[in-house]
């Protein structure tokens, strides 16, 4: 089974920390992708990349950016934390989300800004 | 730009019963409409999917209707139960622009005994 891990279950930050957030997939994957989830509003893209050092805009990128140095490596920094961001962030990864699998998530971390 | 939208927000169905979970949909390009399954704690699942060139697809007890003309597609389990409680959310993606999705909003579904 494909397997995406992200380092942190839970994290608590301050207000102006810089945060990183890890995933990794073990499948060779090309694509992979950055969600928050929150209540009310669903899932919604901060950030994908198709391929090592691509990255492209999702619908709320504002306050945050990606790195992609290796395939199976997708980090999502919090340049400097907002209370606003206190949320749940998904990773995912697929080779094409019209295959049969889909996209496999993580299993989140939720990130509370304090 | 909410492009899915889904309802309910939150289901309570007893036991054996359907569940109903609609989703509507606004760009016309959208070829590939999935459906995750969240138990909590863990991240979402694909539970079906559909492509526009078929009018209803069945996996066991889940089956997904497609409504091309009204832009409007749904998920219906048969003989709901408890440990089908969990939240649904319904999605979209354009398969030759690009493999993101767009989410809605979610569904809660709640199975009682």
């Amino acid at each position: 089974d494909v397997k995406v891990t992200q380092s942190s279950r839970y994290l608590v930050k301050r207000t102006g920390e810089k945060v990183f957030l890890e995933c990794v997939q073990d499948m060779d994957h090309e694509n992979m992708f950055w969600y928050r989830q929150d209540p009310g509003l669903g899932l919604r893209l901060i950030y994908f990349s198709y391929d090592v050092k691509m990255k492209e805009k999702g619908d709320i990128p504002e306050g945050y950016s990606v790195s992609r140095e290796k395939k199976e490596r997708f980090s999502l920094i919090l340049e400097s934390a907002s209370t606003n961001q206190t949320s749940m962030y998904l990773c995912a990864s697929t080779t094409h989300p019209g295959t049969a699998y889909g996209y496999t998530f993580g299993s989140g971390t939720r990130l509370t800004v304090v | 730009q909410q492009q899915v939208k889904q309802s309910p927000q939150s289901l309570i169905v007893q036991k054996g019963g359907i569940s109903i979970i609609n989703c509507a949909y606004e760009n016309t390009a959208f070829d590939y409409f999935p459906w995750y399954q969240q138990f909590p704690g863990k991240g979402p699942a694909l539970l079906i999917a559909i492509r526009p060139d078929v009018s209803e697809k069945k996996e066991g007890r889940f089956t997904i209707s497609f409504n091309k003309s009204a832009k409007q597609f749904s998920l219906h389990i048969m003989d709901s139960q408890p440990g089908d409680s969990a939240t649904y959310f319904c999605a979209a993606g354009n398969t030759g622009g690009g493999n993101k999705l767009t989410f809605g909003t979610g569904t809660q579904l709640k199975v009682e005994l």
